[in-house]
Order: C-alpha cells, then sequence, then structure tokens
C-alpha cells in the first residue's frame, strides 16, 4: 500500500513557540491531504483539509491562524502549531489521498506535540 | 447532522470471537471503512466496505447493510495484540471520512 510519512515523530516545545510538523507521502501524489488532532481516549477530530495548490478548509472551531497549513507541492503539505500553548499538546496525524483512488486515506505514523 | 454510533469499550476473551457494531447515518455514502488502532498509534487499515454483504480477510471479517445503515467487524481466534481500539469510519457524499468515536476492545487471557 501507498506510504505516508510524518516528521517529527515527538517534538517537545515550550509553550509560545511554534511547532512545523511535515506530512509526505512516498510513493504516490497526493491531491488532498487531511490533518486530524486526537486526544486521549478520544476518536480523530479532523482539523482541516488542503488540496495542492489551494488554500486549506478548516473545520469549524479550528483557528486557521493559529494551525497553518502549507501544501505546496503534491507530495508535502506542512502543519505549523503557531504560539503553541499547553493545551495544544496532542497526537497530531495527517492522511493522505492519491489522486486516482478518492475512497481510501493512507495514514502517517503521526506527531507527539507536548508543549511544556 | 451526522452521526456514527459504535459502543465505547469491549471485554472478550483470548481465543474467542467478537463482533463490533457501528450503525450510521450520514449524508450520502461512498463507503465504510473499519480501522485499528493501538495506544499512540496511528490507524491502520482493516477494511473497505461499499457493497451489501459480507468481507472476509484472514481472522477479520467485515459485514455491511445500507439498507439499515449497519456494519460490524468480526474478529475470530482472538489474540491478546488485538487489543486496541477500532474506528468506524464512512465516507460521505463529499469524499470526507466522517469517524466514529471507536470502540476500546480489551482482551483476557
Amino acid at each position: 500500500g501507498a506510504v505516508v510519512s510524518q516528521h517529527p515523530s515527538r517534538v517537545i516545545c515550550k509553550s509560545g513557540t511554534s511547532v512545523k510538523i511535515e506530512c509526505r507521502s512516498l510513493d504516490f501524489q497526493a491531491t488532498t491531504m487531511f490533518w486530524y488532532r486526537q486526544f486521549p481516549k478520544q476518536s480523530l477530530m479532523l482539523m482541516a483539509t488542503s488540496n495542492e495548490g489551494s488554500k486549506a478548509t478548516y473545520e469549524q472551531g479550528v483557528e486557521k491562524d493559529k494551525f497553518l497549513i502549507n501544501h505546496a507541492s503534491l507530495t508535502l503539505s506542512t502543519l505549523t502549531v503557531t504560539s503553541a500553548h499547553p493545551e495544544d499538546s496532542s497526537f497530531y496525524i495527517c492522511s493522505a489521498r492519491d489522486g486516482r483512488e478518492v475512497n481510501e486515506q493512507f495514514f502517517g505514523p503521526g506527531t507527539r506535540l507536548t508543549v511544556l | 447532522g451526522q452521526n456514527i454510533d459504535q459502543p465505547t469499550e469491549m471485554t472478550a476473551t483470548e481465543g474467542a470471537i467478537v463482533q463490533i457494531n457501528c450503525t450510521y447515518q450520514t449524508s450520502g455514502f461512498n463507503g465504510l471503512f473499519w480501522y485499528q488502532q493501538h495506544a499512540g498509534e496511528a490507524p491502520t487499515f482493516l477494511s473497505y466496505n461499499v457493497l451489501d454483504g459480507l468481507e472476509e480477510k484472514g481472522r477479520f471479517s467485515s459485514f455491511l447493510s445500507r439498507s439499515k445503515g449497519y456494519s460490524y467487524l468480526l474478529l475470530k481466534e482472538l489474540q491478546m495484540k488485538d487489543s486496541a481500539s477500532y474506528l468506524c469510519a464512512v465516507l460521505d457524499s463529499n469524499y470526507q471520512l466522517i469517524w466514529g468515536a471507536g470502540t476500546k476492545l480489551i482482551i483476557k487471557p
């Protein structure tokens, strides 16, 4: 199956700093990438959907100025958590959809963010 | 609104069979997925159903009834490593995944 990577896998940062998370599709072109957040013992929550070359579509309640998403190429999307605070500590997961097969999303391994 | 319901937690015995149910109400339907998620890891794909009926894949099977808005995941010959959360997700008319809250499956020896 298709492979999606995420970097870093874990990050610890101080409150007020910004953190960038990269999501890459390694062996296919991802026309659409999704960013999810998951708090402990809860299900995945979709944060935003990004299509290559266009602005991301954010879910209700997600601040677009705080969670900056860039999908500059067909294989790379980035999520930047700006001015991170302890309540932003969570598990962030990206997934990517192959433009030729719209019915399946391939998940990255996730990034554990801890804000002190 | 869109809604996916599945039990919060289930317990089963090693070697036994367990069935995890999922009911859904969504705007449109383009298929139903089951994912397995171990703690601290991303979800991994288990199955995809778009037509009514049973899909079997090794120890795991998934069933779908579109008229009833119902699916189940059947796990046979349970092993300790099957302890995980199982997520039901429906692809709606916009090809967006709508997620259930997940069922935590606890396997006891």
